[in-house]
């Protein structure tokens, strides 16, 4: 398996402002993706990163939204830009493939931000 | 496209009860399946997997078996734990290359009474 980190662990953001979180893995991985979890709801993708292009977006989820940064093969940032209450929810990094097996996603621990 | 039907809950049970938790799943060919727990303010983690046919996934006492025939992956245990109560997530990842994300099922709340 693998050490994964997300910064922050949560935050209560005001409307209309940005939170930027991080994702970080102690191992190279091949895949990394971003889901959220709204709450009491079950995980909905939001999009691929990509390393070194630009992410893959879901239905219903885009870029001036929620931009997203994959430097290099352990490390990913995910945007939640011009935040609105409906954007509660926890925000999830997993990942796959590499030094893993690319079969199976590993989950950190969620980001869980509230908007006022 | 690839969906996930997973039994509501929320389940209570007394402990040392019998559990299962319904999964069904549709996709083409033999997509990997897994289960995922959630204990109360964590994040996920993987509980067990099958990536085949008749394969059966266990982990701390809870097992699954991936029926091909009846699309399904009902999740049990013979025995369950106050510990064991969390959201329990049916999850598939699909054969082809751009299916490599998971689909989730609902989740299911368990609850265990002492």
């Amino acid at each position: 398996s693998a050490v994964i980190s997300q910064k922050p662990s949560r935050d209560i953001c005001q409307r209309g402002t940005s939170l930027t979180i991080q994702c970080q893995v102690d191992s190279q991985v091949t895949m990394m993706f971003w889901y959220r979890q709204q709450p009491g709801q079950s995980l909905t993708l939001i999009a691929t990163a990509n390393q070194g292009s630009e992410a893959t977006y879901e239905s219903g989820f885009v870029i001036d939204k929620f931009p997203i940064s994959r430097p290099n093969l352990t490390f990913s940032t995910l945007t939640v830009s011009n935040m609105s209450p409906e954007d509660s929810s926890i925000y999830l990094c997993s990942v796959a493939g590499q030094d893993l097996s690319t079969d199976t996603q590993y989950f950190g621990p969620g980001t869980r931000l509230t908007v006022l | 496209g690839n969906s996930v039907t997973q039994m509501e809950g929320p389940v209570t049970l007394s402990e040392e009860a019998f559990l299962t938790i319904n999964c069904t799943y549709t996709a083409t060919g033999y997509p990997s399946l897994f289960w995922y727990v959630q204990y109360p303010g964590e994040g996920l983690q993987l509980l067990l997997k099958a990536t085949k046919a008749d394969d059966k996934g266990s982990n701390k006492g809870f097992e699954a078996t991936y029926r091909k025939e009846t699309t399904s992956f009902h999740l049990e245990k013979g025995s369950v734990q106050v510990s064991d109560s969390a959201v329990y997530f049916c999850a598939l990842r699909g054969v082809s290359v751009s299916a490599r994300q998971l689909t989730f099922g609902s989740g299911t709340q368990l609850t265990v009474l002492p």
